[in-house]
């Protein structure tokens, strides 16, 4: 069984601040997607990363993928309570897709 | 255009009673997934439609559920007789065109809202 695990479980900064969040496993994925969820929502599809070393930015937003494929971080500048929301890193595999458990970031005004 | 669709929102029903959740995809869009998320736990993959096959159901918990999506379009996900674990929500996902040779995984998976199953 595959298993993403995804750290720190919960986070809560200033607005302002830089936070990342890490997605580690011990098997390889083929892609690593990261989403956002908000409270009532499904997620929803911030990033696909698929070569081993990939960094991505997405404005404040920047996502590598580690070069083993078998992590991958999430790293935010200059964090705003608009980034507030659970975070999910998701590794593609065969036809599956391996959730991580998830990050809810609070970002205080 | 209209995202995923999955109805009702919330469910609560009785240990062995029966739950059908329904799941709308965007209109087009041949790949349809079912996902579920459990008290304290990750998302996990449940069943995959291309069209109206089932392409994987390894997710499927066992033989109380049953999937289906007739003509293509929407698709039903059944519980019968639900148990207690079986609370949780429930997330259907669509994504576009299927194609034996593509990495299907990189298509991007429009979510749904979920339904939230409450068995008492």
């Amino acid at each position: 069984t595959q298993l993403l695990e995804q750290s720190p479980q919960f986070l809560s900064i200033q607005e302002g601040e830089n936070l990342t969040v890490y997605c580690n496993s011990s098997s390889v994925f083929s892609s690593l997607q990261w989403y956002r969820q908000e409270p009532g929502e499904g997620p929803v599809l911030l990033v696909t990363v698929v070569t081993g070393g990939e960094v991505k930015k997405l404005k404040r937003l920047t996502f590598q993928f580690g070069d083993a494929r078998k992590d991958s971080s999430l790293h935010i500048t200059a964090a705003q309570p608009g980034d507030t929301g659970l975070y999910l890193c998701a590794g593609g595999s065969a036809r599956q897709l391996t959730f991580g458990s998830g990050t809810q970031l609070t970002v205080l005004p | 255009e209209a995202g995923v669709t999955q109805f009702p929102s919330h469910s609560v029903i009785e240990k062995g009673q029966t739950v059908t959740l329904r799941c709308d995809p965007i209109s087009g869009h041949d790949n349809l997934y079912w996902y579920r998320r459990v008290m304290g736990k990750e998302i996990k993959f449940l069943l995959h439609f291309v069209k109206e096959s089932k392409q994987d159901e390894s997710g499927m918990p066992n033989n109380r559920f049953l999937a289906e999506r007739t003509g293509g379009t929407y698709s039903t996900l059944k519980v019968q007789p639900a148990e207690l674990e079986d609370s949780g929500v429930y997330f259907c996902a669509s994504s576009q065109e299927w194609s034996s040779g593509r990495n299907w995984l990189l298509s991007e998976q429009f979510f749904g809202p979920g339904t939230r199953l409450t068995v008492l």
